[in-house]
């Protein structure tokens, strides 16, 4: 059993499109987030939500915009693609805020 | 600012051949200190959560220990399938703490056989 899915595994787009990943999670958890690993293999947050409310926007660019439609799903949508987006996405949750998270497997995200 | 630093970024052993890895943080209150092991193309996976100055926990040939400024992660007789990137992570305490995680640039370990 799969804790915490993402779709797609792989993305590969061009310049200016607009894509979305979607994560899901089977664990119960109230809280769920998503981070950005660069080419250095370096993990920053980039938005938090606990029980479908936003809690962390970190200085990411408006062109992303998280969507959770109930506690189990929280989609991430990126418009305008630009290179410097290129990166592995990871969903993770966590029973609540303050608790342990569990990674998905992450999206490759490449744009030409 | 919130900072987190793992040494080495590489390291390379024989295998069964023990040794730790340094995570050393700065935090403006502690909640937990966090191990995750990942592997090539996968999520990070949990391995450890410390909460306090002199707390340890173990699972099989990992060994996490806590200090007020670092935590050390032991490896005792590794194996090749220890081979992976280590990374830790802090949260902070209080009414500050939304759940961040930060984290540290990795650890990566080879163990040859």
């Amino acid at each position: 059993d799969t804790a915490v899915s993402q779709t797609p595994k792989y993305l590969v787009t061009q310049m200016g499109n607009d894509k979305s990943i979607k994560c899901e999670q089977n664990l119960g958890h109230d809280t769920m987030y998503w981070y950005k690993q660069d080419s250095k293999k370096f993990l920053k947050i980039m938005f938090s939500y606990n029980n479908k409310e936003l809690i962390i926007n970190e200085t990411v660019p408006n062109r992303f915009s998280p969507k959770s439609p109930d506690k189990a799903h929280l989609n991430l949508h990126i418009n305008s693609l630009e290179l410097g987006d290129s990166a592995v996405y990871f969903c993770a949750s966590s029973l609540q805020l303050k608790d342990t998270q569990y990674f998905g497997p992450g999206t490759r995200l490449t744009v030409l | 600012e919130d900072q987190v630093t793992q040494s080495p970024e590489a390291l390379r052993l024989q295998e069964g051949e023990s040794s730790s890895l340094n995570c050393s943080y700065t935090v403006s209150g502690l909640r937990g200190l966090f191990w995750y092991r990942q592997d090539p193309g996968k999520g990070p996976e949990f391995l450890f959560t410390l909460y306090s100055a002199g707390e340890e926990k173990e699972k099989e040939r990992l060994k996490a220990t806590l200090t007020k400024k670092e935590s050390f992660l032991h490896i005792t007789a590794p194996k090749p399938e220890d081979s992976a990137t280590y990374l830790c992570a802090v949260t902070r305490s209080g009414s500050s703490n939304t759940g961040k995680l930060i984290f540290g640039q990795g650890t990566t370990l080879q163990v040859k056989p």
